[in-house]
Parts: C-alpha cells; structure tokens; sequence
C-alpha cells in the first residue's frame, strides 16, 4: 500500500511559535488533506488541497500541495494552547468516478507551553 | 451544521462477540466510509461504499467484518466474531457526491475494547 511519512512525530512548543509539519509519500495523490484530532474525537478537516503547488490558508494554518504530488507542508503560525493536538495529513488517488480513499499519515503531536 | 453521528461511543465485548457499530451520515451525503485506529497509530482506511455496495475494501476488512445501509439514514458495521486485535476507534465518515472537491468528514468514532 502507500506509504505516507509524517514528520516531526510530536513537538513541544511556546506559545506564539510557529509550527512547521511535513509529509511525503512513496506515490503521487490528487488530493492533499490536513486533519486536527483531539483526544477521544474524530479528525476535523482543516485544510483540502486539490491542486499540485495550491497554497491554501485557514485563519493561522496555511498548508501547500507539493510540486511534485508527492508531499504536502502545514504551517500554523503564533501558535496558542488550544493549537494542542495531533495533527494528520492524509493523501487520495482517485480513481474514475470512486473517491479513492484517505492514506493517512501517523500524526504529529503538537504541544504548546504557555 | 450538519455532522456525522457514532452509537455507542464506548463498547466493551468479549473475544468471539458479534458487535454492530452505527453510524447517521450525514444527510444528503452518498458515500461512506469505515476508517479504524487502533490506540497510538494511524487512521487506516476498512471499507468505502456507494449506492448500496462496496465500493473498496482494505486488506483489513476480511470475511468478518461486513457493512449495511439498512435503512435512508444508518450505516452500519458488523463484526461477526471479535478478536482481541479489533480492540480500536472505529470512524464512520462521509461525502457528499464522491468527486472533484468533496472530502470526508469523520464522525467522534466508537470505542470498541474486546476482552
């Protein structure tokens, strides 16, 4: 199957720092999401990329759709304590007329200090 | 705003139970989706469906599990006979039509524990 690298895996921050995450894959995928979890729920969408190069902002999160298809960044910028949590990326190759489904990367635990 | 519902949100069984997790998509949503998690790890996808069948299954998704969509609202996953390895967070999530720009949205998940 796909494999998707997820990198850092957890990173220990002061509020009002920014935040760098990463991910690349061994294939190329249509679409580039970036998923939040908190304990105990379900991911909540943050951002979709659909576009190879796409750069797309959510309030603090921006997050970009690699040249290549292959990998994907998320930035959050003066980051604060509710920013706590672990961060998915999840890539798709959709196939016809079917959404593919999600490969998701293993997380990056974010937490902030105040 | 409309979101993806999980009954129950914690079930315990015991190693050869059959259990039936549910899931209310939301409403005019086509595509669903069976994502698990089992604790410290990734979601892993189990199985996608459309118009009242599978559209793919994982290699997880074997001879035990199945899925149903018994009725215009639940979608339902069955585990025939648990093992203590199904122990994980079980997410339903749906799509509205399946191209283009539509992504999944994921429900708070159930809690399946087998003892």
């Amino acid at each position: 199957g796909q494999q998707l690298n997820q990198s850092p895996q957890s990173m220990f921050i002061q509020e009002g720092e920014d935040v760098s995450m990463n991910c690349t894959s061994s294939s190329i995928f249509n679409t580039w999401l970036w998923y939040k979890q908190d304990p105990g729920e379900g991911p909540v969408l943050l951002i979709a990329l659909y576009k190879a190069g796409e750069l797309t902002s959510n309030g603090r999160l921006t997050a970009q759709f690699g040249i290549t298809r292959k990998d994907s960044f998320l930035n959050i910028s003066a980051s604060i304590p509710s920013d706590v949590g672990i961060y998915f990326c999840a890539g798709r190759s959709d196939r016809g007329s079917t959404l593919g489904r999600l490969y998701f990367g293993r997380g990056t635990q974010l937490t902030v200090w105040p | 705003e409309p979101e993806v519902t999980q009954t129950p949100s914690h079930q315990v069984t015991q190693m050869g139970q059959e259990v039936i997790l549910r899931c209310v998509p939301i409403s005019n949503h086509l595509y669903f989706y069976w994502y698990r998690q089992i604790l410290g790890q990734k979601v892993e996808f189990l199985v996608s469906f459309y118009n009242n069948e599978i559209s793919e299954k994982s290699e997880i998704f074997d001879d035990q599990f199945s899925v149903e969509r018994p009725d215009g609202s639940n979608f339902t996953l069955k585990i025939r006979s648990t093992k203590l390895e199904d122990s994980a967070m079980y997410f339903c999530a749906s799509t509205p039509r399946g191209g283009g720009h539509d992504t999944q949205y994921f429900g708070p998940g159930t809690r399946l524990t087998v003892l």
